[in-house]
């Protein structure tokens, strides 16, 4: 299994612009995570989906974000519009059996707002 | 709610140990803990899901005490390897899944 992938593993745009962050959980696992990583605030759970449903989104700082799960292979995390203060690394996790394996983690996507 | 863990950074000498620790206000169903190194995703390196219950990974084991709400972490004879920062990750009492995590241990080992 290839593990969890996420696109961009960069991103750099400008403040007011929309930004989509891309994910593919592993086949099979049934939760997926979005969390946000910075120095000042640490690891923050944004939001997560059990079999494509979003199940908690109170971590979603404000309105200007917001999540899909379309199907099993793919969820978006989509900023509109940008703040330099989104800057961060946003990471996308999967388990299956509600988490006692483990989360694994993608490489995440280095977010720089300008 | 947040878990908290002390120290927030360690510095040790290769071959020397370390205890990190994790507590939480609220019952805990079960405790992960997990590796970043820099610039990297963080690395699942174990869960414990029962009260008092220790589990060993490498020279790596952790101990529960569900009673008290916290876990450790215990480094034995650290490796450079080990370098990193660690984080715990609690589920409150119902295990939904939703795993929060307290806000990171730094380890540097040096040679």
């Amino acid at each position: 299994d290839a593990g969890v992938i996420q696109s961009p593993r960069h991103e750099v745009t400008e403040m007011g612009q929309e930004v989509t962050l891309r994910c593919k959980p592993i086949s099979g696992h049934d939760y997926l995570f979005w969390y946000r990583q910075t120095m000042m605030r640490g690891l923050e759970l944004l939001i997560y989906f059990n079999n494509n449903v979003p199940i908690d989104d109170s971590g979603m700082p404000e309105d200007r974000f917001s999540a899909k799960m379309p199907n099993a292979s793919f969820s978006t995390l989509k900023i509109q519009p940008s703040e330099p203060r989104d800057s961060a690394v946003y990471f996308c996790a999967s388990t299956s059996q509600q988490g006692v394996a483990g989360y694994t983690f993608g490489s995440g996507t280095r977010l720089t707002v300008v | 709610q947040q878990p908290v863990q002390s120290p927030q950074a360690v510095i040790l000498r290769e071959g020397e140990d370390a205890v990190i620790n994790c507590s939480s206000s609220k019952a805990l169903y079960s405790v992960h803990w997990y590796r970043q190194k820099h610039g990297e995703a963080p690395v699942f390196l174990m869960i414990l899901l029962k009260g008092g219950e220790q589990k060993g990974h490498e020279k790596i084991s952790a101990s529960f005490n569900e009673k008290k709400q916290q876990s450790s972490l215990y480094l034995t004879a650290s490796q450079l390897s080990y370098s990193g920062t660690y984080f715990c990750g609690t589920f409150g009492s119902s295990n939904t899944g939703k795993l929060i995590f307290g806000q990171g241990t730094t380890l540097q080992v040096k040679p």
